[in-house]
């Protein structure tokens, strides 16, 4: 089935570094991809939807010059978290849709956490 | 928009004993509707899914039923086992290029 890599698994950075986290499809092309933020014991909140080539779309109350996202291919995109602070920290998680089905194919997912 | 309402938000078990989580949703055009099951640090992985053209589905432990009428659809595991315990999401979407929307999920804990 489709796989969907996401690295790293966890980070721990200092306050007002920029951490990059990356979200690869291994086996599909995806045209868009999803990025999410995840606090303990919540749902899933979608931050912004990744486009192919073209600028990212963000949801309501996320900041997009804080929350970079990047989707140069078919099958990368990634998420930088510039200038971080501790109310950062989260478990964030891409999320990649096989164009072939209605299939959503998540990434393990990368805790961060900014001291 | 869409609204996924779910529950329970925990359920605990024995095990052996089945597990029922429901969900509702609000937009009578959502026509995909997957399950995930997630666990602890880790990403959703999908376990099940049912489109809007069945009303049942299952696979060896899992089910899931959909009652489009009532807008309703849950997810049924028999024969629980701790390796079960895990917190479930219900989502629905429209299919096609629409992204689903989440439940607020149910933890499941089944005690051995």
């Amino acid at each position: 089935g489709a796989v969907v890599s996401q690295h790293p698994s966890w980070v721990i950075c200092k306050s007002g570094t920029s951490v990059k986290i990356e979200c690869r499809s291994l086996d599909f092309q995806a045209t868009t991809m999803f990025w999410y933020r995840q606090f303990p014991k919540q749902s899933l909140m979608l931050m912004a939807t990744s486009n192919e080539g073209s600028k990212a779309t963000y949801e309501q109350g996320v900041e997009k010059d804080k929350f970079l996202i990047n989707h140069a291919s078919l099958t990368l995109s990634t998420l930088t978290v510039t200038s971080a602070h501790p109310e950062d920290s989260s478990f964030y998680i891409c999320s990649a849709r096989d164009e072939s089905n209605y299939g959503y194919t998540f990434g393990s997912g990368t805790r961060l956490t900014v001291v | 928009g869409e609204n996924v309402e779910q529950h329970p938000s925990t359920l605990s078990v024995q095990e052996g004993d089945s597990a029922v989580i429901k969900c509702t949703y609000s937009d009578s055009a959502s026509n995909y509707f997957p399950w995930y099951k997630q666990e602890l640090g880790k990403g959703p992985q999908l376990i099940i899914d049912i489109r809007s053209n069945v009303g049942e589905k299952k696979d060896q432990r899992i089910a899931v039923t959909l009652n489009k009428t009532a807008k309703h659809f849950s997810l049924h595991i028999t024969e629980t086992q701790p390796e079960d315990s895990a917190v479930y999401f219900c989502a629905a979407s429209m299919g096609g290029s629409y992204i689903p929307t989440f439940g607020r999920g149910t933890s499941l804990i089944v005690h051995p």
